[in-house]
Formats: C-alpha cells, structure tokens, sequence
C-alpha cells in the first residue's frame, strides 16, 4: 500500500540555523509533491509545490528538493527564526484527471529555539 | 470572499446523535474536499467534490458518514449515529482549476462525541 514517512522525531534547532525536514514515499509515483505548514488548531497551509521533472524549488527562505529515483523529498529552511515553529506536511499528488486527492505524511514539528 | 470558512468551529455531541457541518469554499474555487485529521496524524481523505459532482469517497468511510455539495458552492458534512472514534478535527479545503492543485484550507471543526 501507498506510504509516506516523515522525520518521525519532532526537530529542535537553534535560530539561525537551516532546518531539514524529510519526506519518504513507497508504493507511489505521485507528479507533484507539496508541502504545508500546519499550526495548532488551524488548518495546513501550502509552501511549495514540486513536479516530478524538477529537482529544486526555492521560495524566499525555503528549498525543496525532489528525487523520485530515491522517492524523497528535502524540505528547508534557512536562517531559521522562532515564528518558523509548526507542523510540516508533505502531500502527494496523482497525475492531471479526475483523481485529484493528495496523499498525506504525518508532519514533522519544528521547534525554533531563540 | 477571503478564505475558506467551515462552521461550527467545535461541536460537542452525545454518542448515538446527529451530527452536520457546513463548508464554504472559496468562491472561484470548483474542487471542495473534507478531511479528518486526529491528532498527531496528517489529515485523513474523507472525500471529494468537482463542482456538485462527489467523485471520490474514502473507502475509510463508513456509511454513517455522507457529504453534498447541491449547487457547486458550499458542502455539507453529515455523521449519522456518531460514536467516540468519530472524535477529530474536520477540515475542509478547496482548489481551483489549475495544475497545482493547492488546496486551501477551513479552519476547522473540531468535533468531541462524548
């Protein structure tokens, strides 16, 4: 069955530093991947966006990598800063038709320390 | 229209009652999906619409549980006979027509089945 595996142990890191978050998938050929951030009691919001055919994507202080030969994702975050603090999810998506349901990772919480 | 709102944000019920919960998407938007999320896990795929078509549902989902979308806007979510299990976040979250297929999400309702 499909599986998607993320840092099983919540991540502490110090300010500043450049935060990496892991997604893992098997049993699945998604075409794109996403990621969301998720703070307590409010829904995920999106970050980022990867299709298959890419290997990077940057947005301001966030990198995503994507392999699919190693069915992994990189998520990070550099320089980072306290109000970074939340839950990350990745999300995997299907092919363009009617199938438009994403796949979910449990998170990883990221802690900030100032 | 600045977001997606889901009401109410809690509801407390007895076991064995009736529950309904309201999603109003963004308005342009023309996929809607429900979400359950417990905590700790990511959300949970409930099910799916495309404008007022429901074209996917869980097979997690016991038939208890039905959701409608009568005029392509807002959706409704119904759990019959609710029991403790049932006890989560309910999100819901909307797309537009478009490749990535970002969703945004509702805040919330957070149900508890007493």
């Amino acid at each position: 069955s499909q599986k998607i595996e993320q840092n099983s142990e919540a991540l502490n890191i110090q300010e500043g530093k450049t935060a990496t978050l892991t997604c893992n998938y098997t049993n699945y050929s998604p075409a794109y991947l996403q990621w969301y951030r998720q703070d307590p009691g409010r829904g995920p919001v999106f970050l980022l966006l990867i299709r298959e055919n890419e290997k990077e994507k940057r947005k301001e202080r966030l990198k995503v990598t994507f392999d699919t030969t190693l069915k992994q994702s990189l998520f990070h975050i550099t320089a980072s800063q306290p109000a970074d603090s939340a839950t990350y999810l990745c999300a995997l998506g299907n092919r363009a038709g009617n199938n438009r349901k994403l796949i979910w990772g449990l998170g990883t919480s990221l802690a900030v320390n100032p | 229209d600045t977001g997606v709102s889901q009401d109410p944000r809690h509801k407390i019920t007895k076991r064995g009652q009736n529950v309904t919960f309201r999603c109003d998407p963004i308005s342009e938007h023309n996929r809607l999906y429900w979400y359950r999320q417990t905590l700790g896990q990511g959300p949970e795929f409930l099910t799916y619409f495309q404008n007022e078509a429901q074209l996917e549902k869980s097979r997690l989902l016991s038939d208890r549980f039905s959701a409608e979308r009568p005029k392509g806007s807002f959706s409704t979510l119904e759990i019959q006979r609710t029991e403790q299990g049932d006890s989560a976040m309910y999100l819901c979250a909307s797309s537009n027509r478009t490749g990535k297929n970002e969703q945004f999400f509702g805040p919330g309702t957070r149900l508890t089945v007493l």
